[in-house]
């Protein structure tokens, strides 16, 4: 157990539809990401959480969007889903930044119908 | 952009058979190389790490080398066993600074056979 809880494991949705994605970093975490991983893309950095802050941005859609909020947990918010959007969605924290040992969730499977 | 590229996609050992992965990295900031292994249904679980100042890792049957020069590192795993069998993943630090997110290789399929 890495100590990263992500809810909900798995979500099934329509088209069209919003969902929000749930991380609580490990205790002592300040820092928090989110990757998206998809059998042809591999694992893809979408976006860096420090303490409440956005530190950096990868490949994340204009309809994707998240937060840290002060007790230090994420939430990413995906909306007018696609087909594509299907994939798993990992959470992953470490206590700095720049290059320290991050853990990473379980991960929730969001299937797109 | 940046990136790190990972061979080989599949890999099958016999038990007892040492294992090696290679991944080069394009980005001359990178100063932090995790590897991570994971199996079905789970989360990537950090399995070692090395940082640019040192060019060898080891811990137990698990090490880990990187060229800087070259920007090429390694994971070898010897005796390998059963429960070594999953997909391993390298990654490197973007930027040498403040940011901490990591760019993945795609991943090694390693089998080990009984």
């Amino acid at each position: 157990d890495s100590g990263v809880t992500q809810t909900p494991k798995h979500l099934i949705t329509a088209t069209g539809q919003r969902v929000t994605l749930r991380c609580s970093p490990r205790s002592g975490d300040l820092s928090v990401y989110w990757y998206q991983q998809s059998l042809d893309q591999g694992l893809q950095f979408l976006i860096q959480y420090y303490n409440g802050e956005e530190r950096a941005k990868g490949n994340i859609l204009e309809r994707f969007s998240a937060q840290q909020f002060p007790d230090l947990h994420s939430e990413l918010n995906l909306s007018s889903l696609e087909l594509g959007d299907s994939a798993l969605y990992f959470c992953a924290s470490s206590v700095e930044t720049g290059g320290t040992e991050a853990f990473f969730g379980q991960g929730t499977r969001l299937t797109v119908v | 952009g940046e990136n790190v590229e990972q061979h080989p996609s599949t890999l099958s050992v016999q038990e007892g058979d040492s294992a090696v992965i290679k991944c080069t990295y394009s980005d001359s900031a990178s100063n932090y190389f995790p590897w991570y292994k994971q199996e079905l249904g789970k989360g990537p679980q950090l399995i070692i790490d090395i940082r640019s100042n040192v060019g060898e890792k080891k811990d137990q049957r698990i090490a880990v080398t990187l060229n800087k020069t070259a920007k090429h590192f390694s994971l070898h795993i010897t005796e390998t066993q059963p429960e070594d069998s999953a997909v391993y993943f390298c990654a490197a630090s973007i930027g040498g600074g403040s940011q901490g997110n990591l760019i993945f290789g795609k991943g090694t399929k390693l089998s080990v056979k009984p």
